[in-house]
């Protein structure tokens, strides 16, 4: 069965220093997306994308943030100067479809730790 | 901004018996609604869903449940088992951008 896949699965960095998530969706969808969860907090909302553009991004996703399809497979998250606050599971999804009714993939997620 | 709100951070329940998780929406708007599982150290799984045109989806030993004049919708697990012993969030699917607002999830505990 497809699935999403995530790397690394744990990822510890310092602050101020730039981290790059890797996420491989599912291979024939066509909508990607970045959540996070801060621990003991909800699942939030990060940035979508499709066809080579941001989609949609929430209040989160801020000028330290950007995302990237390299390629045809890899879908990327970077955080150019992390902060304490960006220490959280983050995970990578994706869909068929954008709208309508079509569900949402998740990977694994990465753990980022900020110290 | 609460949305989707998921009132019972637990919930415990004996294996054979059901498993009932609750989640209240406020937006009029969200058209679908997805109930995700996720154990620990793992990425949500999605479960089951249902399009606010029906008030009730079965998938074997899981059914939805919407009612959309009281804007709550009902995950119900029946028999029970230990493997089902997760947290459940609940999820409703913005009809605009297509993001999913989540709940803050239920972790159920099924007892042998």
């Amino acid at each position: 069965e497809p699935e999403v896949t995530q790397t690394p699965s744990h990822q510890v960095t310092q602050m101020g220093q730039e981290v790059i998530l890797r996420c491989v969706p599912i291979s024939n969808h066509l909508y990607f997306y970045w959540y996070r969860q801060i621990l003991g907090q909800k699942v939030e909302f990060l940035v979508s994308f499709y066809n080579n553009e941001i989609s949609e991004k929430s209040e989160i996703f801020d000028d330290q943030f950007s995302v990237e399809r390299p390629d045809g497979s890899n879908f990327t998250l970077k955080i150019r100067s992390t902060k304490l606050e960006d220490s959280a599971m983050y995970f990578c999804a994706s869909s068929l479809l954008g709208q309508g009714l079509n569900e949402q993939y998740f990977g694994p997620g990465t753990r980022l730790t900020v110290t | 901004d609460q949305q989707v709100k998921q009132n019972s951070p637990s919930l415990s329940v004996q294996e054979g018996r059901i498993s009932i998780l609750n989640c209240d929406y406020t937006n009029s708007m969200f058209d679908y609604f997805l109930w995700y599982k996720k154990y620990p150290a793992e990425g949500p799984t999605f479960l089951i869903s249902i399009s606010s045109i029906k008030d009730k989806n079965e998938d074997g030993r899981f059914t939805v449940f919407l009612n959309k004049s009281a804007k709550h919708l009902s995950l119900h697990i029946v028999p029970s088992q230990p493997g089902d012993s997760a947290v459940y969030f609940c999820a409703a699917k913005d009809n605009q951008g297509g993001k999913l607002i989540f709940g803050q999830g239920t972790e159920l505990s099924v007892k042998p």
